[in-house]
């Protein structure tokens, strides 16, 4: 059975690095073909895909993010970590991180994790 | 960089079927995936790949894709069904991203 967790901050003040990690079992990130996303959505809004790491440590990022986003994994501990710069109030949102197989299917997705951004 | 337009919103009685559409220029040509959201829950993927579906998942929920439209069909729609509904697609071009629709609101009355 696969599943992951979000763990984070649930507040950050206005420019500060927001770091949250995803701890995942039920797969290997070493394994071919497999994958771990990270994906948000604003409270009452529509899903926004932010950044995907594979087991090769190829990475993507959103075009409009990514500057401010860095993704990377440690296969050992079984955990992804996702961090994005600069936040801003515009950045709460519920951050989910999720299981892609094959590329690019989010299979099993995290509870998810809410980040309110305020000083 | 790439577009998903789905309605915002679709209602349909009980028994009947809901057809929710996600358009794109020449989504044709890519693999759509579906993702329903209920309220306070992480999404669930229903269909992948256009038309096929994850174990788990009933034979009422199916997909295709063509031309410049990918249509998601609940048939027998049941009140479990009321939900959120996103489409996704990866976006290869210059831009190599994850894109999701809009998404739509589904209604049973």
């Amino acid at each position: 059975q696969i599943t992951l967790k979000e763990s984070g901050p649930t507040l950050v003040k206005p420019t500060q690095t927001l770091t949250l990690t995803c701890t995942f079992s039920g797969f290997s990130l070493s394994t071919s073909g497999v994958g771990v996303g990270w994906i948000r959505q604003p409270p009452g809004k529509a899903l926004e895909w932010l950044a995907l790491i594979y087991w090769d440590d190829d990475k993507r990022y959103s075009p409009s993010l990514k500057s401010r986003l860095t993704i990377t994994k440690d296969t050992s501990k079984n955990q992804v970590v996702l961090t994005m710069t600069n936040m801003d109030p515009v950045d709460t949102a519920t951050y989910y991180c999720a299981h892609s197989s094959p590329h690019p299917v989010l299979r099993v997705w995290g509870q998810g994790t809410l980040v309110t951004v305020s000083s | 960089s790439y577009v998903l337009t789905q309605p915002p919103s679709v209602s349909v009685a009980p028994g009947q079927t809901a057809r929710i559409t996600c358009g794109g220029n020449n989504i044709g040509s890519k693999s759509v995936h579906w993702y329903q959201q209920k309220p306070g829950q992480a999404p669930v993927l229903v269909v992948y790949d256009d038309s096929d579906r994850p174990s788990g998942i009933p034979e009422r929920f199916s997909g295709s894709n063509s031309g410049n439209t990918a249509t998601l069909t609940i048939s027998r729609v049941e009140a479990g069904d009321e939900a959120d509904y996103y489409c996704q697609v990866w976006d290869s071009s210059s831009d190599h991203q994850s894109v999701f629709g809009t998404g739509t609101k589904v209604t049973v009355l």
